[in-house]
């Protein structure tokens, strides 16, 4: 079966940072892995996606993450945080990308950028 | 739309009233999803819809959950005789199942529910 483990549900960091977050998966089948932010009271927007092209993805807000089949990680990362970084990211497995592609979550992990 | 609607934005109910959150997908979209947030539990998968038809209704929790979609589109989750433990964000997702279809959803803002 899939699932995803997010390694902290909570992180902090000072402004201008290194950013990483924590993301494992498990699946049977090839992966598809998505990287959400969530900012309070607001619905989920895609940051960035694997789908089976190349490894290192980059996505939206200077955000980028790394396939690594050895390792069943996922981790993204940012050089240097800002404060917007604040919100909440959830790592997600598909299980495939065809006839159903529901996701599978996370549980999150919550980012605090210190001034 | 633009975006997936969702209403109302929030709602407070009594326990053991019945209520009924909307979803409206982007246009074209024909894979529709549900999902619960719970604080602290992450995303729970509910129900999914292709078309009007729901082949996965594995993630309701219990009979007092249901769900439909008519027209291929908008999609009504209601949930019967509410409880306290039915507090949540309900958020609606929805994506493309044809013309370069990589598994993205796209999600609404979400109904919160508060059971009082």
């Amino acid at each position: 079966a899939q699932s995803v483990t997010q390694l902290g549900s909570h992180v902090s960091v000072s402004e201008g940072a290194l950013v990483l977050l924590r993301c494992n998966y498990s699946s049977s089948v090839p992966p598809y892995l998505f990287w959400y932010v969530q900012y309070p009271n607001q619905g989920l927007q895609l940051l960035l996606k694997y789908t089976s092209a190349a490894t290192l993805v980059k996505g939206i807000n200077g955000f980028e993450a790394e396939f690594k089949k050895s390792e069943t990680s996922f981790h993204l990362t940012k050089p240097s945080a800002h404060m917007s970084d604040a919100a909440e990211y959830f790592c997600a497995v598909s299980f495939y990308g065809g006839s159903q592609g529901n996701l599978i979550f996370g549980k999150g992990t919550k980012l605090s950028v210190k001034p | 739309g633009a975006g997936v609607s969702q209403s109302p934005s929030n709602k407070v109910t009594e326990k053991g009233k019945d209520v009924e959150l909307r979803c409206d997908p982007i246009s074209g979209h024909t894979a529709l999803y549900w999902y619960r947030q719970s604080l602290g539990q992450g995303l729970e998968f509910l129900i999914y819809f292709q078309g009007n038809s729901a082949p996965d209704k594995s993630g309701l929790p219990s009979d007092r959950f249901s769900a439909e979609r008519t027209g291929g589109s908008v999609s009504t989750l209601t949930i019967q005789r509410t409880q306290q433990e039915d507090s949540a964000v309900y958020l609606c997702a929805s994506r493309r199942t044809s013309g370069g279809n990589t598994g993205e959803l796209f999600f609404g803002e979400g109904s919160r529910l508060t059971v009082l």
